[in-house]
Formats: C-alpha cells, sequence, structure tokens
C-alpha cells in the first residue's frame, strides 16, 4: 500500500503571499491531520479532518485553513504568509475505524518544506 | 497541562549501547503515547505505542515503561545500532474516537540519538 503523499516536496513563496499543500491519504483512511515542524517550536497541531470536515483544531491564526474532499484528500492553505510561517508540514492519515473505541495510528507523510523570503 | 517534556535534548550512544529517553506530561486525560522516529528529509514514522493500562511494552530491540503514577513514560533502545541515529519524538493524545475524531498529537521536543560505530 502506498504511503502518505504529500506535494510539493518543496516550495518557496515570499511575504504575503498565499499558499496551497496537498495531501493525499493512505488508502481507505478516513482522518487526515496537519502539524506544522519548526526547529524552535517542534511539531505542532494544526487541524483534523474526518468526513470532509474539520474535528479538531490547533492555536493557529485564521490564516492556516483546510479542507478535506470526498475521495480524503486534503488540502491546506496559509494566506498572508510571514516569514515565521516557514517550516515542515506535516499530513498523517489515520484509517479511523468505526466503532473503535480510541484513535487509529497517525502516518505521517514525507512533509512540504516551505520557505518564505 | 498539555506539555509533553522530553529530555534530553540530544543523546550520543556507543554502538551496542542503551539509549534511554524520557518523557513526562502532565494531563491526566492522555491515554495514547506513541514514540515516533524521524530522519532527515522524512516525516515521523510510529516505533512503538503504549497506552496506560500496561507498564511496559517491548517491539524487538524497542521498549516503552509508562509509570502512571508519577506521569512519566520512556523509550529504551537495546543494542543501540548507528542506523539508530535520528530524532526521536514522544508524544501524547486522548485517543479520543468520538465521531470520527483522532484527537490531536502532542509532541515533545524531540531527542537527537547519535549512535557511534
Amino acid at each position: 500500500k502506498a504511503g502518505v503523499t504529500q506535494t510539493p516536496r518543496y516550495l518557496i513563496k515570499t511575504r504575503g503571499q498565499q499558499v496551497t499543500l496537498s495531501c493525499s491519504p493512505i488508502s481507505g483512511h478516513r482522518s487526515v491531520s496537519w502539524y506544522q515542524q519548526t526547529p524552535g517550536q517542534g511539531l505542532q497541531f494544526l487541524f483534523e479532518y474526518f468526513s470532509e470536515t474539520q474535528r479538531n483544531k490547533g492555536n493557529f491564526p485564521g490564516r492556516f485553513s483546510g479542507r478535506q474532499f470526498s475521495n480524503s484528500r486534503s488540502e491546506m492553505n496559509v494566506s498572508t504568509l510571514e516569514l515565521g510561517d516557514s517550516a515542515l508540514y506535516l499530513c498523517a492519515s489515520s484509517l479511523a475505524r468505526r466503532g473503535l473505541a480510541r484513535a487509529d495510528t497517525q502516518y505521517f507523510g514525507p512533509g512540504t518544506r516551505l520557505t518564505v523570503l | 497541562q498539555q506539555q509533553v517534556k522530553q529530555s534530553p535534548q540530544s543523546l550520543i550512544v556507543q554502538k551496542g549501547g542503551i539509549s534511554i529517553i524520557n518523557c513526562a506530561y502532565e494531563n491526566t486525560a492522555f491515554d495514547y503515547f506513541p514514540w515516533y522516529q524521524q530522519f532527515p528529509g522524512k516525516g515521523p514514522a510510529l516505533l512503538i505505542a503504549i497506552r496506560p493500562d500496561v507498564s511496559e511494552k517491548k517491539e524487538g530491540r524497542f521498549t516503552i515503561s509508562f509509570n502512571k503514577s508519577a506521569k512519566q513514560f520512556s523509550l529504551h533502545i537495546m543494542d543501540s545500532q548507528p542506523g539508530d541515529s535520528a530524532t526521536y519524538f514522544c508524544a501524547a493524545s486522548t485517543a479520543q474516537n468520538y465521531g470520527g475524531s483522532q484527537g490531536n498529537l502532542i509532541f515533545g521536543k524531540g531527542t537527537k540519538l547519535s549512535v557511534k560505530p
């Protein structure tokens, strides 16, 4: 089975621009979560989508948004980019089995390295 | 209360030695504790995970020890190998599965492990 794929792998933008990152989860996985990884703050949760609905949201400004499509693929968007948005953006998918009392394992993609100049 | 504190920040171990990484948490609602391994340029990969109903879990050379009363858990890597050189992250979540939500992982800051040949 193919793993989580993220595109593009690398991106360079300038301040004020907006960017859209894409994530294709493992086949059959229905939950997609996004994380930001920086040297200073480490790995921080952005948001989670399940059945095209945002289920959880981390402590990030409204410039960060996302969506999920009916095939579980997800995109995240960052508007009005700031220098501090430079980071590795990671997508993770999980099976989210029905009837399971506890969460399923999250599997991470390789990430998109965003550089804001 | 949402933090997970990880130590040490970096660790150098001789080949064949034991690597020990520690994590502590405050939120008693956490009930899922995974460890992730990350190589440069890659996304985190699940190594091993534990739930608080057991005190220890072993998979090959990797063991998680869990102390619920102390709110601490640790990763032991036995017979450490140069190929184990990577950054290790502990994490915690409430492992909820309500309406499909998988919860969000709260990560420690990471430990960079170097295993010397």
